[in-house]
């Protein structure tokens, strides 16, 4: 089974410039999260998704940072413009639903590590 | 709201010894709770994980944590530590929210092994 598959795994761009991340969950996680890891920090969660639904955005920067999940399953996280403080990696997480099997543990892809200059 | 404390931000050990990282959490009734590791430039790997039940649980590469309600902590213990562990390790707390279940992590705690 193919685990939770992020792209690209690196960018560079120029601050004031945007860029984008796309993610796409495990076959059957209804559950998306999109986790902000800064250098020496654990991650930080920015946004989580149920289905196609945003229920937890009180963490997304909403004046630069858009996210999407069109049709519940692939998400985009975009950064418009960026800035020299949004260099980090950006993790993505899914879930099956909570109840059921593998209730609370989040299976991570490897990220997108965003270099500002 | 629920947090998560790892007092060491990095452990030195040598090959073969003793490994115990600690984890102390706040959350007012029994969590969810996780170790994760990070080798560098990778994604997270889940370790261990405790839900309710037997508070020693087991998990992958030797690993084995402890569940203990009245100090508030979940440390992480393997035995003889392979050079192959050096990592970040990080533990995280779960609500047991449903609907509204959130995952928080501590800041992570360095690995270091030497030869």
């Amino acid at each position: 089974e193919a685990g939770v598959v992020q792209s690209p795994r690196y960018k560079i761009i120029e601050k004031k410039q945007p860029v984008a991340f796309w993610c796409n969950p495990i076959s059957g996680h209804n559950t998306l999260y999109w986790y902000l890891q800064n250098l020496g920090q654990g991650p930080e969660l920015l946004i989580r998704y149920e289905n196609e639904e945003a229920v937890d955005d009180s963490q997304l920067p909403k004046d630069r940072f858009s996210a999407e999940r069109l049709k519940g399953v692939d998400s985009t996280l975009k950064i418009q413009p960026a800035e020299l403080g949004d260099s980090a990696v950006y993790l993505c997480a899914s879930s099956p639903i909570i109840g059921g099997p593998g209730t609370g543990e989040l299976f991570f892809g490897e990220g997108s590590r965003l270099t500002v200059l | 709201a629920q947090s998560v404390t790892q007092p060491d931000i990095h452990i030195t050990v040598s090959e073969g010894a003793s490994l115990e990282l600690r984890c102390n959490y706040s959350y007012g009734a029994t969590p969810y709770l996780f170790w994760y590791v990070q080798s560098p430039g990778q994604g997270l790997q889940l370790l261990l994980k405790y839900f309710s039940g037997d508070t020693l649980v087991q998990g992958i590469k030797g690993f084995e944590a402890e569940f203990k309600r009245s100090q508030s902590s979940f440390n992480l213990r393997k035995p003889s530590v392979h050079w192959s562990d050096a990592a970040e390790y990080f533990c995280a707390v779960g609500n047991s929210g449903g609907s509204n279940y959130k995952l928080t992590f501590g800041k992570g705690t360095l690995l270091t092994v030497n030869p």
